[in-house]
């Protein structure tokens, strides 16, 4: 069965700290994997994207994740939080066999 | 365009009562996709068409769900005989044809089941 895990419901950092969300996909076929934020009262939109080729991939507002096979992971980074990261960040796959899979989300806060 | 709009945003019904959502996708995308959303959750796929057929449901579906893409163009979400249980947001999402493009996702309409 597909799946997508991610640890840790909730995270919070302070604002300027390092921002670090997991997750680990289970897919019998390499997946292609994509992280979203849901910004409170709005739609999902795309924050970054895995296909193929480099494994270190870069999206909007500083952030980056890198696709580790051996370890299953696609885990999303940032630097420095800031107030305006405050959002749900969901990790998704896509095996091209069916639809889009998420994971649970993890609700990130940012204390000042 | 404006990108995947969904209508209406939020919608309260009372129990046993048939409700239909509209979903209307991007215009050049073959794929359409529905989730729900419950609070605490991420979305959980419910079916998606390419074009106007529908490919896959999934088992969460009950027989009292049914969508349609009739042309290919928009989409309809219909629950019938509504369950408190049913209360959730229901997300409409577009893509091209390939799997690794993105999908882009309305905001939803909120159900209330009363």
């Amino acid at each position: 069965a597909q799946s997508v895990t991610q640890l840790g419901s909730h995270v919070s950092v302070s604002e300027g700290a390092l921002v670090l969300l997991r997750c680990n996909y289970s897919s019998s076929v390499p997946p292609y994997l994509f992280w979203y934020v849901q910004y409170p009262n709005q739609g999902l939109q795309l924050l970054l994207k895995y296909t193929t080729g480099a494994t270190l991939v870069k999206g909007i507002n500083g952030f980056e994740a890198e696709f580790k096979k051996s370890e299953t992971s696609f885990h999303l980074t940032k630097p420095s939080a800031h107030m305006s990261d405050a959002a749900e960040y969901f990790c998704v796959q896509d095996t091209g066999r069916r639809a889009l899979t998420f994971g649970s989300g993890t609700r990130l806060q940012v204390q000042p | 365009d404006t990108g995947v709009s969904q209508n209406p945003r939020h919608k309260i019904t009372k129990r046993g009562q048939n409700v239909t959502f509209r979903c209307d996708p991007i215009s050049e995308h073959n794929r359409l996709y529905w989730y729900r959303q419950t609070l605490g959750q991420g979305p959980e796929f419910l079916t998606y068409f390419q074009n106007e057929a529908q490919l896959e449901k999934s088992r969460l579906l009950s027989d009292r769900f049914s969508a349609e893409r009739p042309k290919g163009s928009f989409s309809t979400l219909e629950i019938q005989r509504t369950e408190q249980g049913d209360s959730a947001m229901y997300l409409c999402a577009s893509s091209l044809e390939m799997a690794n493009t993105e999908a882009f996702f309305g905001q939803g309409t909120r159900l209330t089941v009363v």
